[in-house]
C-alpha cells in the first residue's frame, strides 16, 4: 500500500517568513495530492491540492509543487501570519480514492 | 450549514459497550469515507462507500467495526465490545466523484473515549 512520509514534524518561523513542508510517497500510481490544515480541536480543512498532470499550483500565499519522478511534493507558504499556525497534513491517493496521510507538521508562526 | 456533520461530537463509554456514530455528508456527494485519527497522527482510512455500496475496508477495520450507508445518504459506524485502544477521533468525509477528481471534505469528528 501507499506510504507517505512528511518532514519536518515541527516548524517554527517568524511572521513574514516562508515555510516549506515536504512529503514523499511510495506508490507511483498515486495521482492526487491534497494538503489539509487542522487547527486544534477542529476538522481537517482542504487548503490546496495538485494532480499528477501538473507540476505546480498556487493560491495566493500558498503553493504546492510535485515531482513525480522523485515521488515528492511540497507545500510552500509565503508571508506567514500567526493565523497560519496549525498542523498541516499531506496526503496521497490513487484514482481520487482513499487518502493516505503523512504524520503532520506542526507550524508555529511567532509574531 | 451545508458541510459534513457528525453526531455525537463526544462519546464516553465503558470498555465492552457498543457505540454508534452518525455522519451526514454534503447532500450531493456520492462518496462517504470514515477515518480514525489518534493524537499526533494523521487520519487513517477505515472504509468508504460509493452511494450505498461499501467499496473498500482497511485492514484496521476489525470485525468489531461495521459501517452502513443504507440509502446512500447518511452513514453509521458501529463499534462493538469497545476496547481502550478504540479511543480516538472518528472522522467522516464526503466527496463528489467526477472526471475532474474528488476533493474530500471532513466533518468535525466524534471523539470516543473508552474507559
Amino acid at each position: 500500500g501507499e506510504n507517505v512520509e512528511q518532514h519536518p514534524s515541527t516548524l517554527s518561523v517568524q511572521e513574514g517568513d516562508s515555510a516549506v513542508i515536504k512529503c514523499t510517497y511510495s506508490d507511483s500510481a498515486s495521482n492526487y495530492f491534497p494538503w489539509y490544515k487542522q487547527e486544534l480541536g477542529k476538522r481537517p480543512q482542504l487548503i490546496i491540492d495538485i494532480r499528477s498532470n501538473v507540476g505546480e499550483k498556487k493560491d495566493q500565499r500558498i503553493a504546492v509543487t510535485l515531482n513525480k519522478t522523485a515521488k515528492h511534493f511540497s507545500l510552500h507558504i509565503t508571508e506567514t501570519q500567526p493565523e497560519d499556525s496549525a498542523v498541516y497534513f499531506c496526503a496521497a491517493s490513487e484514482k481520487y480514492s482513499t487518502l493516505t496521510f503523512g504524520k503532520g507538521t506542526m507550524l508555529l508562526v511567532s509574531p | 450549514d451545508t458541510g459534513v456533520s457528525q453526531n455525537p461530537r463526544h462519546k464516553i463509554t465503558k470498555r465492552g459497550q457498543n457505540v454508534t456514530f452518525r455522519c451526514d455528508p454534503i447532500s450531493e456527494h456520492n462518496r462517504l469515507y470514515w477515518y480514525r485519527q489518534t493524537l499526533g497522527q494523521g487520519p487513517e482510512f477505515l472504509t468508504y462507500f460509493q452511494n450505498e455500496a461499501q467499496l473498500e475496508k482497511s485492514r484496521l477495520l476489525s470485525d468489531r467495526f461495521s459501517a452502513e450507508r443504507p440509502k446512500g445518504s447518511f452513514s453509521t459506524l458501529e463499534i462493538q465490545r469497545t476496547e481502550q485502544g478504540d479511543s480516538a477521533m472518528y472522522l467522516c468525509a464526503s466527496s463528489l466523484v467526477s472526471g475532474q477528481g474528488s476533493e474530500q471534505y471532513f466533518g468535525p469528528g466524534t471523539r470516543l473515549t473508552v474507559t
